[in-house]
């Protein structure tokens, strides 16, 4: 079985634009989750999606948004990037999470460096 | 690789020898624990968990001590290995709250040969 691959690895912006990255969850997995890791702030919880609908959401700003497709594959958009936006984006999927928390999967990340 | 913490605290042990990890959680409501390991240039990668109705569970070679009392949580890790060798977080959740899950700073473990 497949793991949770996360497209692209690696990514260079710059200040101002915006960025899309995707996430592939294992097979039968409904559950995605994001999470944004930096050496200051350590692993910080982005959202969580279940079937298609965000069930819980971090504490950062509107300019981070997603959504999941109905074959749960995931992809998370950063609009108007800051330099501190700059961090290994990591994806998680886990089987349900729906009668309490399952298993989560990590894929490789994704890798973004604003200039 | 990845650098994924550079101001971690590290733990230092040599081969073969027993490795203690611990954490201190904040949310008196979480139930929920996990321990993650996380090599270079990957992500986090399940090791353990534990409910907040234990207050011990085992795996192979490693066992998690879970404190409600002092909010803290420790992984051991018996007969460490080079390939232990990595940065070690602890989680925390409420299982009301599905998956959001709160991470600790990690604390890197060097095994010496």
């Amino acid at each position: 079985k497949a793991g949770v691959t996360q497209t692209p690895r690696y990514l260079i912006k710059t200040r101002g634009q915006q960025v899309t990255l995707s996430c592939s969850p294992i097979s039968g997995h409904r559950s995605v989750s994001w999470y944004q890791q930096t050496p200051g702030q350590g692993l910080q919880f982005l959202f969580e999606y279940f079937s298609e609908t965000q069930r819980n959401k971090g504490n950062f700003p509107g300019r981070f948004s997603g959504r999941q497709f109905s074959n749960s594959r995931s992809e998370m958009n950063v609009s108007t990037l800051e330099l501190g936006d700059s961090a290994l984006y990591l994806c998680a999927s886990s089987l349900e999470g729906l009668a309490g928390i399952n298993e989560q999967f990590f894929g490789p990340g994704t890798r973004l460096t604003v200039l | 690789g990845e650098s994924v913490g550079l101001h971690l605290p590290t733990l230092s042990v040599q081969e073969g020898d027993n490795s203690i990890i611990n954490c201190a959680y904040s949310n008196s409501a979480s139930d929920y624990f996990i321990w993650y390991k996380q090599e270079s240039g990957k992500g986090p990668q399940f090791i353990i968990d534990i409910r907040s109705n234990m207050d011990k569970r085992q795996g192979q070679r490693v066992t998690v001590l879970l404190n409600k009392t002092v909010k803290h949580l420790s992984l051991q890790i018996a007969a460490t290995q080079p390939g232990d060798s990595a940065v070690y977080f602890c989680a925390e959740a409420n299982s009301g709250g599905y998956q959001k899950v709160t991470f600790g700073t990690g604390t890197k473990l060097q095994v010496i040969p």
